[in-house]
């Protein structure tokens, strides 16, 4: 089984430049999640989605950050203008649903971003 | 700060010793729990998970152990291997909602010498 896909894997770009990280889920996974993941920490929820749907996107920074997931299977995040704290880990994961699962959440390897 | 957090950040221990990595949670309303484990470069991969109605659940080579009295988590791992040089997170969660976004802790670094 093919497991939860990103691209790209790293990205260097200067502060206030764009940049945007893609995510394919695990087939047939409705729920997907964007985290992002600062050195030496554990990673941190940035937005979930169902199927389409945005569930949770309390701890997206709105002014900057944005994702869509318009056909309900892969999703993009996007960040504009970045800002040298952006620079992190971004991670999408997949899940079937908490509630009727194991709860597994199945992580991608991680979009390294710099910004300098 | 932190609604989930781990006690100690760097853990040493002697291959084929046992480990036991602590972690404690704030949010009491909590009732899903995992342990993760994140190798250098890759992303967190799934260990073993509980829910707040069990105390203990076991699977190969580990142990979690959940006491929702003083709100703490824990991970046991028997013999341990150089392969399980990793840093390892609790994640907490609220099933009951639709959002169920795992809130993860800062992490510990297992270091195993041989």
């Amino acid at each position: 089984e093919a497991g939860v896909a990103q691209s790209p894997r790293y990205k260097i770009i200067e502060k206030r430049q764009s940049v945007a990280f893609w995510c394919n889920p695990i087939s047939g996974h409705a729920t997907l999640y964007w985290y992002q993941q600062i050195l030496g920490q554990g990673p941190k929820l940035l937005i979930q989605f169902q199927n389409n749907g945005v569930v949770d996107d309390s701890q997206l920074p709105k002014d900057r950050f944005s994702a869509e997931r318009l056909k309900g299977v892969d999703s993009t995040l996007k960040i504009q203008p970045a800002k040298l704290e952006d620079s992190a880990v971004y991670l999408c994961a997949s899940s079937l649903d908490l509630r009727q699962s194991t709860g597994e959440l199945f992580f991608g390897e991680g979009s390294r971003l710099t910004v300098l | 700060g932190e609604s989930v957090g781990l006690h100690l950040p760097t853990l040493s221990v002697q291959e084929g010793d046992n480990s036991i990595i602590n972690c404690a949670y704030s949010n009491s309303a909590s009732d899903y729990f995992i342990w993760y484990k994140q190798e250098s470069g890759k992303g967190p991969q799934f260990i073993i998970d509980i829910r707040s109605n069990m105390d203990k659940r076991q699977g190969q080579r580990v142990t979690v152990l959940l006491n929702k009295t003083v709100k703490h988590l824990s991970l046991q791992i028997a013999a341990t291997q150089p392969g399980d040089s990793a840093v390892y997170f609790c994640a907490e969660t609220t099933t009951g909602g639709g959002a169920d976004g795992l809130t993860f802790g800062k992490g510990t670094h297992l270091i195993i010498q041989p």
